[in-house]
């Protein structure tokens, strides 16, 4: 699986947009880019995934670059509850198996 | 539809002694993942197992710790002669099969954990 690279940490008002970027320049044409977040004492949560299209769903959108080398998790409208860590991963779209490649990811605190 | 459930949530153990980790997959999930987070770390993987096969233990210590996945009942992670530095919380996901617009994509789904403390 290819490498990402996250900026390891995020500061975000309530209420405003949480942009999460991630660098993925090694990702290859059959590689998914999926984004999962761990709130503090929890299991980590799947948050959404694309190929290469911008894809949207009710908890955040995802803007894959059309090089596919970078893509931004977007959270609209940000609040205290969304304080975790953020991982982007990238993944074999069928691999035979499924495990997932976690980094550090980003802490994003989201602060009143 | 219950989510992945993992007992017990907290467990302690004194060097020497096993833990069992016990994780019980979504309804209709045929895959299980363990995971392990060390403090102030990532998760690494651990091992995946289908029904009664271990098909990756890639991650898995080389000694001392197991998995299993039975017909019936709950996927099992034991560790054997517990070690201070196995202290952890150790993570369960299960994911189905399925098709979603063409590809086969997997997603899994975590359960809450179980933090081990090696005293």
């Amino acid at each position: 699986d290819a490498k990402t690279t996250q900026p390891p940490s995020m500061d975000c008002a309530e209420g405003r947009a949480a942009n999460l970027p991630c660098n993925h320049s090694t990702i290859s044409g059959n590689e998914y880019v999926y984004w999962y977040r761990q709130i503090h004492s929890q299991g980590p949560q799947y948050i959404i995934h694309g190929l290469k299209n911008n894809e949207t769903n009710e908890m955040a959108s995802l803007i894959i670059t059309e090089d596919r080398k970078s893509s931004t998790l977007i959270l609209p409208h940000a609040t205290l509850r969304d304080t975790a860590v953020y991982y982007c991963i990238v993944r074999e779209k069928d691999s035979g198996y499924s495990t997932l490649t976690f980094g550090k990811g980003t802490m994003l605190l989201v602060s009143p | 539809n219950a989510g992945v459930m993992q007992n017990p949530r907290h467990l302690v153990r004194r060097r020497g002694q096993e833990a069992r980790l016990r994780c019980s997959p979504m309804k209709g999930h045929s895959h299980v993942y363990w995971y392990r987070q060390l403090p102030e770390e990532g998760l690494k993987f651990m091992v995946y197992l289908q029904k009664e096969n271990i098909i990756d233990e890639s991650g898995m210590p080389k000694e001392r710790f197991s998995a299993e996945f039975p017909k019936e009942g709950p996927s099992i992670l034991r560790i054997q002669q517990v070690v201070r530095g196995d202290s952890a919380a150790y993570f369960c996901a299960s994911s189905p099969l399925r098709i979603a617009g063409g590809p086969i994509v997997r997603e899994q789904f975590f359960g809450p954990g179980t933090r081990l403390t090696v005293l």
